[in-house]
């Protein structure tokens, strides 16, 4: 069954500091992650794509289907990039549907 | 417009109250969904849309009923709720029907039951 796995409810770190939120994903298919952030009064928005590669807001994430793991890195981290972190996993679930489901959520704050 | 918007949202509503949730988006996107989301938990799938037509149902109690007029709007309708449905409903869309496209969230409504 299609799982994803973030170890860490809560990560703390002071600013200036590397971070690395761990996600971890079970599923026998070809898969497609994400990194989902949601500020404090603000609505969940797409941080990062496997695909695409990209770095936003200093964030990286690599996807090492050897360790089925897509952990999110940025080595400075910044006060504002205080918020929660959602993991998810795009699955096929038949015929032409698609799920998105997601970790639990790592709570990030990053102190002055 | 890139946004996907919500409306209304708060909404306070008795156990026999009638009641309608509305989410747009004009981005020109195919698949549409409702999720739920209680307080420091992630988002759960409730409905799809695709092409304006129902292709998942996660087992939703039927107090939940969803629409879908047309390919930019999705309702989600409510009647004789529990007060444990209350939570943050989130609408979303992505993009060519239910691919594995990144979905784009609106800011929810949120909801209380008394």
């Amino acid at each position: 069954a299609q799982r994803v796995t973030q170890p860490e409810k809560l990560l703390s770190v002071f600013k200036g500091a590397p971070v690395e939120l761990k996600c971890n994903y079970s599923y026998s298919g070809s898969p497609e992650l994400f990194w989902y952030v949601q500020y404090s009064r603000q609505r969940l928005q797409l941080l990062l794509r496997h695909i695409s590669r990209e770095s936003i807001k200093g964030f990286t994430a690599d996807l090492n289907k050897g360790e089925t793991s897509f952990h999110l890195k940025k080595p400075f981290a910044q006060e504002e990039d205080s918020a929660m972190y959602y993991c998810a996993l795009s699955y096929h679930s038949g015929g032409s549907n698609y799920k998105l489901t997601f970790g639990k959520g790592t709570l990030l704050t990053v102190n002055p | 417009d890139t946004e996907v918007t919500q409306t209304p949202k708060h909404l306070v509503m008795g156990m026999t109250n009638k009641k309608s949730l509305k989410c747009e988006q004009h981005m020109g996107h195919r698949a549409m969904y409702w999720y739920k989301q209680k307080a420091k938990k992630p988002p759960e799938l409730m409905f799809v849309y695709s092409y304006e037509k129902l292709s998942i149902n996660e087992s939703v109690p039927s107090r939940f009923s969803p629409e879908c007029p047309n390919s930019s709007l999705l309702n989600l309708h409510l009647h004789a709720l529990q007060p444990e449905d209350s939570a943050l409903y989130l609408c979303a869309s992505s993009q060519g029907g239910t691919g594995p496209y990144e979905q784009y969230f609106g800011p929810g409504t949120r909801l209380t039951v008394t």
